[in-house]
């Protein structure tokens, strides 16, 4: 059974500075993997997909990397701000759409 | 704007009730999911559908059922409420091309108080 754990479960920064979140799974025979943004009270959003072949991804101040291997995968922002401050989820495809979530990462950037 | 809506936003229920959550979604995408989010537990996948009368069970299904009657929709019915699906449930979608799954878009969230 797929497991995806992420760490740290809580992160308080100040604004201005580079971040990486992390993101491990144990099974790496996986079709795809999300990272997704959630603020309070809201759906999920969608931030970037990487596929299996891929080793990474880009969107303006994020960069999302993937490392089948190892069951790794990092999100990386950069220049964080105070508009950062949500849960990220990073999720994995093994089967058929279907997506194993971890339980995220509480974001925090103090202006 | 394409689009993926959930509703009731909220509801408060007592056990042994029937409950229908509907989700609509105008992206036309082929693949529909429901989750419930937990404190603990993170998303976990209740029921799914890849088109038009499939349907099919996911990790938490017990007590859930779906019906895909069309593309747009996917309700959840919840036969016989119970205070442990006390929970937020989330809609989702996506669409498949070939091999590749597409991005997950997800609604709102429909908050199920069970009492």
């Amino acid at each position: 059974k797929q497991e995806v754990t992420q760490i740290p479960a809580a992160l308080s920064v100040p604004e201005g500075e580079n971040l990486v979140l992390n993101c491990s799974f144990t099974d790496s025979a996986i079709y795809n993997l999300q990272w997704f943004r959630q603020d309070p009270g809201k759906g999920l959003t969608s931030l970037l997909l990487i596929q299996s072949s891929q080793r990474e991804q880009t969107s303006g101040r994020l960069n999302a990397s993937l490392d089948k291997s190892s069951g790794r995968s990092t999100l990386y922002i950069a220049a964080s701000q105070p508009g950062d401050s949500a849960t990220y989820l990073c999720a994995v495809e093994t089967s058929g759409s279907r997506l194993t979530f971890g339980e995220g990462t509480q974001l925090t950037v103090n202006p | 704007d394409a689009e993926i809506t959930q509703s009731p936003r909220h509801k408060i229920t007592e056990t042994g009730r029937q409950v229908t959550l509907a989700c609509h979604q105008t992206w036309n995408h082929n693949n529909m999911f429901w989750y419930r989010q937990d404190l603990g537990h993170g998303l976990r996948l209740i029921h799914y559908s890849y088109g038009v009368q499939d349907t099919n069970k996911g990790e938490v299904s017990d007590g859930y059922s779906v019906s895909r009657s069309n593309t747009e929709d996917l309700p959840l019915t919840l036969e016989s409420a119970a205070s442990s699906q006390t929970s937020v449930y989330f809609c989702a979608s996506s669409e498949s091309t070939g091999w590749l799954s597409g991005e997950l878009f997800f609604g709102e969230g429909s908050r199920l108080t069970v009492l």
